[in-house]
C-alpha cells in the first residue's frame, strides 16, 4: 500500500525557517510527480509546490515563490520542502501529495499523507 | 479567494441525491480534467473522483462526477451519515502552471 509520512514541522517564529520532510513507502517513488499542499486552520486547500519525478520540472505558488524550495531524493525515497522568510500566513498543515496521470493527459493527486502541522508565531 | 468557484455549503435528508457545482475557467476546468475529494475533520483528504467521473477501487457508485465546458459537479445520491464532510474539487492550471482548488463544500447530513 502506498503510503507518504511527514515530518518536520513545528513551531517557528516569522523569519525563520523550517525543513520539511516525506518519506515514501509501497510505490515506486522515482516514477511519480509529487506536491505539497497546505490546509491553514478552518479554511480550503491550497496547493504549494511541484516537482517532476526527475526534478527537471519545478512549479511554485506565487504566495511561497523565492521562500520555499522543494527538492527530491529518489534514492532515499523522501520528498523535502525547505522553508525560508516564514510568515504568520505560512501557519498550515502541509500535505505531502503523489501525483498519477491517466488517459495519458488526466491528472490527479491521488496519495495524501496525514500532514506536519507548521506554525508561525512569535 | 479560490480559483475554483464551489457553494460553501449543501444539505440534505438521508437518502436524498446532492449536487456540489464547481466553476472555473478555461484555463483550468476548460483545458483539463476535475478531481474532487472528501475530508473528514482532522483527517487528510481522500480523492473520490478522478478524471472527471472515474471512481478508485472502494469509492462506491452512489458517488459520481461530471463536467461540462468549464464547470463540473459531484453527485451524491442515497444520501447517509456519513457523507458528511467538506468536499473539494480540484483540476490543473495551465496558466498559472499549478493546481487550483475551489474553496470547498460544507455538505451536511439533516
Amino acid at each position: 500500500e502506498a503510503q507518504l509520512v511527514e515530518s518536520g514541522g513545528g513551531l517557528v517564529q516569522p523569519g525563520g525557517s523550517l525543513r520539511l520532510s516525506c518519506a515514501a513507502s509501497g510505490f515506486t517513488f522515482s516514477r511519480y510527480t509529487m506536491n505539497w499542499v497546505r490546509q491553514a486552520p478552518g479554511t480550503g486547500l491550497q496547493w504549494v509546490s511541484y516537482i517532476s519525478s526527475s526534478s527537471s520540472t519545478i512549479y511554485y505558488a506565487d504566495s511561497v515563490k523565492g521562500r520555499f524550495t522543494i527538492s527530491r531524493d529518489n534514492a532515499k525515497n523522501s520528498l523535502y520542502l525547505q522553508m525560508n522568510t516564514l510568515r504568520a500566513e505560512d501557519t498550515a498543515v502541509y500535505y505531502c501529495v503523489r501525483e498519477d496521470t491517466v488517459f495519458t493527459n488526466y491528472y490527479y493527486m491521488d496519495v495524501w499523507g496525514k500532514g506536519t502541522t507548521v506554525t508561525v508565531s512569535s | 479567494q479560490s480559483v475554483l468557484t464551489q457553494p460553501p455549503s449543501a444539505s440534505g435528508t438521508p437518502g436524498q441525491r446532492v449536487t456540489i457545482s464547481c466553476s472555473g475557467s478555461r484555463s483550468n476546468i476548460g483545458s483539463t480534467a476535475v478531481n474532487w475529494y472528501q475530508q473528514l475533520p482532522g483527517t487528510a483528504p481522500k480523492l473520490l473522483i478522478y478524471s472527471n467521473n472515474q471512481r478508485p477501487s472502494g469509492v462506491p457508485d452512489r458517488l459520481s462526477g461530471s463536467k461540462s465546458g468549464t464547470s463540473a459537479s459531484l453527485a451524491i445520491s442515497g444520501l447517509q451519515s456519513e457523507d458528511e464532510a467538506d468536499y473539494y474539487c480540484a483540476t490543473w492550471d495551465g496558466s498559472l502552471n499549478g493546481w487550483v482548488f475551489g474553496g470547498g463544500t460544507k455538505l451536511t447530513v439533516l
